[in-house]
């Protein structure tokens, strides 16, 4: 597609179970970015994947949250034991390597965690 | 620690008139700074960015300031339009960067009234 594509859109889940968002990226962008904005709070930074270099994960906020980026294009952000803090809209970016013209962002998974 | 600060959550401005975004950052080390726009229910969208050797750019009815002294970069839209009512985040990129993270502001809610 010509755009980032996230699924599912929509997600509740239990408070303990495990979920995992998906982010297909813009094909050819060598850069795929995770973001959260919880209700009210800005973008909030998760990892970030370039090419073939070890992610930069430093935005994780526990060791519950991880992300894969397979084969260079597809990525994954599993959260397990879900908590209720965890509940936000998951945005997913990607990017050629020329910060001029910025990310381009999928429309996010919402993820309600009762 | 907030390094990219919108310190106003929200503006309503009429239709027509000038609306004026206003960003402070507090890391030096920021070099460039981008814009970005959400509509409800959509991801963020690029609208317009800076380079810090610049002190202006300007794209249609958007321009961006950047006063790096005071850490600080505003965007004007004129004349706002009923369509620009959306959430604007400001975001900045540290130097060295190629793509790399963005740090997000909070974000501005602009309501332009018809």
């Amino acid at each position: 597609g010509a755009g980032v594509s996230q699924s599912p859109s929509n997600k509740v889940t239990e408070k303990g179970k495990d979920v995992e968002l998906r982010c297909d990226p813009i094909s050819g962008h060598t850069a795929l970015y995770w973001y959260r904005q919880s209700l009210g709070q800005g973008l909030e930074f998760l990892i970030y994947f370039q090419g073939n270099s070890a992610p930069d994960k430093s935005g994780l906020p526990s060791d519950r949250f991880s992300a894969e980026r397979t084969g260079g294009s597809v990525s994954t952000l599993t959260i397990q034991r879900t908590q209720q803090e965890d509940s936000a809209v998951y945005l997913c970016a990607s990017s050629y390597p020329d910060r001029a013209t910025g990310y381009t962002f999928g429309s996010g998974t919402r993820l309600t965690v009762v | 620690d907030q390094q990219v600060k919108q310190n106003s959550p929200s503006l309503s401005v009429q239709e027509g008139r000038i609306s004026i975004l206003n960003c402070d950052y507090t890391n030096s080390m920021f070099d460039y700074f981008l814009w970005y726009k959400k509509y409800p229910a959509e991801g963020p969208t690029f609208l317009i960015s800076i380079s810090s050797i610049k002190d202006k750019n300007e794209d249609g009815r958007f321009t961006v300031f950047l006063n790096k002294s005071a850490k600080h970069l505003s965007l004007h839209i004129v004349p706002s339009q009923p369509g620009d009512s959306a959430v604007y985040f400001c975001a900045a990129s540290p130097y060295p960067s190629n793509t790399g993270k963005l740090i997000f502001g909070q974000g501005t809610t602009l309501q332009v009234k018809p």
